[in-house]
């Protein structure tokens, strides 16, 4: 089943802390993985967008790794800000043969509290 | 620009009510989505047009109607709903159905009382 997992659910840190979220698929065949982050009540923004072949990306204060072999990737951010407290949601792109946007498949995301 | 807008930013309705949700994008996009997000969970797929025409239609109850009127434009127009469809609304759009990164609006907050 094609599955997206995140952990943890919600992470509560204090203000210049880092942290690294986790997300696990089991998405096949595994076409790209992008992290997103959502503010209460807005729409999800792009943080990152990941391919099988990359390994790192980093984007500012955000550094997304993938590891296609165990199927797991992070998003580790440096030096919090209150301004990070949101959803952060990894997404996982199948491949298919229709090639439709349909095949995203959506983590429930992790819910981070920057603490002053 | 690369903005998509969602209007009205919430909207209450009673169960009896029509009225439709708006959005917009003049990024030349080609592909438009709606979504419906209920607390706490990830976002699901409701509907997908390619070039102005419906492509996805992901089992959504007819109460919830999708219009593309051209190529900027999404409505969804909405009408005898239930309580339980109170919900953040997403549209999002992206260079094609193959495009790698989809663009969120704002999202506009529905109330069905």
């Amino acid at each position: 089943k094609n599955q997206v997992e995140q952990s943890p659910q919600s992470l509560i840190i204090l203000e210049g802390k880092n942290c690294t979220l986790q997300c696990n698929y089991t998405v096949s065949p595994f076409s790209n993985l992008r992290w997103y982050k959502q503010d209460t009540g807005r729409g999800p923004v792009s943080l990152t967008i990941m391919t099988f072949s990359e390994n790192t990306k980093s984007n500012g204060r955000y550094t997304a790794t993938l590891d296609a072999d165990t199927k797991q990737s992070s998003l580790h951010i440096t030096a919090s800000q209150l301004s990070d407290s949101a959803s952060y949601i990894c997404v996982v792109r199948r491949g298919a043969s229709r090639g439709s946007q349909g095949n995203l498949i959506f983590g429930k995301g992790t819910k981070l509290s920057v603490k002053p | 620009d690369t903005e998509v807008t969602q209007t009205p930013k919430h909207l209450v309705m009673g169960m009896t009510n029509k009225k439709s949700l708006k959005c917009e994008q003049h990024m030349g996009h080609r592909a438009m989505y709606w979504y419906k997000q209920k607390a706490k969970k990830p976002p699901e797929l409701m509907f997908v047009y390619s070039y102005e025409k419906l492509s996805i239609n992901e089992s959504v109850p007819s109460r919830f109607s999708p219009e593309c009127p051209n190529s900027s434009l999404l409505n969804l127009h909405l009408h005898a709903l239930q309580p339980e469809d109170s919900a953040l609304y997403l549209c999002a759009s992206s260079q094609d159905t193959r495009g790698e990164t989809q663009y969120f609006g704002p999202g506009t907050r529905l109330l069905v009382l």
